[in-house]
């Protein structure tokens, strides 16, 4: 079954802290995404990564990919109160015959307080 | 000028009735998805289409009933509405299947 968790579900945490989101998925695979939900708003993309090893950093956030652990990351550092989300990663899995399955995490709720 | 749109934004509707909604995408994307999220926040595939092609059907009703007249539209058309289908619906395209998903604003349907 083509599983995708994350964990925490949620996050709390103090405005100049760090602290990593974790995305773990059932079938290999080499492409993951990242984005940002604020609430009541439409999913943004934050992150493309495309091959193992693959690490993306954009202002406080870095995105990594574990393709061997099926793993990736979402670190943030120095927390600031507009990053306040939830965050999604999701996962694409080759169907064979050219096709993938686009399936999402579970999400991260976080919220940064001041 | 928006990239992939949706229409309506909000949707309140009785039991019983049938309702769509309509998707449309300017990126010139091959690929267009249908994404439902519940009130819990999970976000579950329901559809995917490749140039006009329907390529992933979930388990999803049969009262669920995507349509894509050209590889720029995919709507959706849902009959006999139940209560448990109240959610936020996302249309979402990509260049390819397999792709960075670029997502609409979402409609909120509420069934009572």
């Amino acid at each position: 079954e083509l599983k995708v968790e994350q964990n925490p579900l949620f996050l709390s945490m103090q405005e100049g802290k760090n602290y990593t989101i974790y995305c773990n998925y059932s079938t290999t695979s080499d492409r993951l995404y990242w984005y940002r939900q604020d609430p009541g708003k439409s999913l943004e993309s934050l992150f493309v990564l495309l091959s193992n090893g693959a690490v993306k950093q954009e202002g406080r956030l870095m995105a990594s990919l574990d393709t061997k652990a099926r793993l990736s990351t979402l670190h943030i550092t120095a927390a600031v109160h507009d990053l306040s989300a939830t965050y999604f990663c999701a996962v694409d899995f080759d169907r064979g015959s050219g096709t993938y399955k686009y399936i999402f995490g579970t999400g991260t709720r976080l919220k940064v307080l001041a | 000028d928006t990239a992939v749109s949706q229409t309506p934004k909000y949707l309140v509707t009785q039991m019983g009735n049938d309702k769509s909604i309509k998707c449309e995408q300017n990126l010139g994307h091959d690929t267009m998805y249908w994404y439902k999220q519940d009130s819990k926040k999970f976000l579950k595939i329901m559809f995917s289409y490749n140039n006009k092609e329907l390529i992933i059907n979930e388990t999803v009703p049969n009262r669920f009933s995507p349509k894509s007249p050209d590889k720029a539209h995919l709507n959706l058309h849902i009959n006999s509405l139940e209560l448990g289908d109240s959610a936020v619906y996302f249309c979402a395209s990509s260049r390819i299947t397999g792709a960075e998903a670029f997502f609409g604003q979402g409609t909120r349907l509420t069934v009572v």
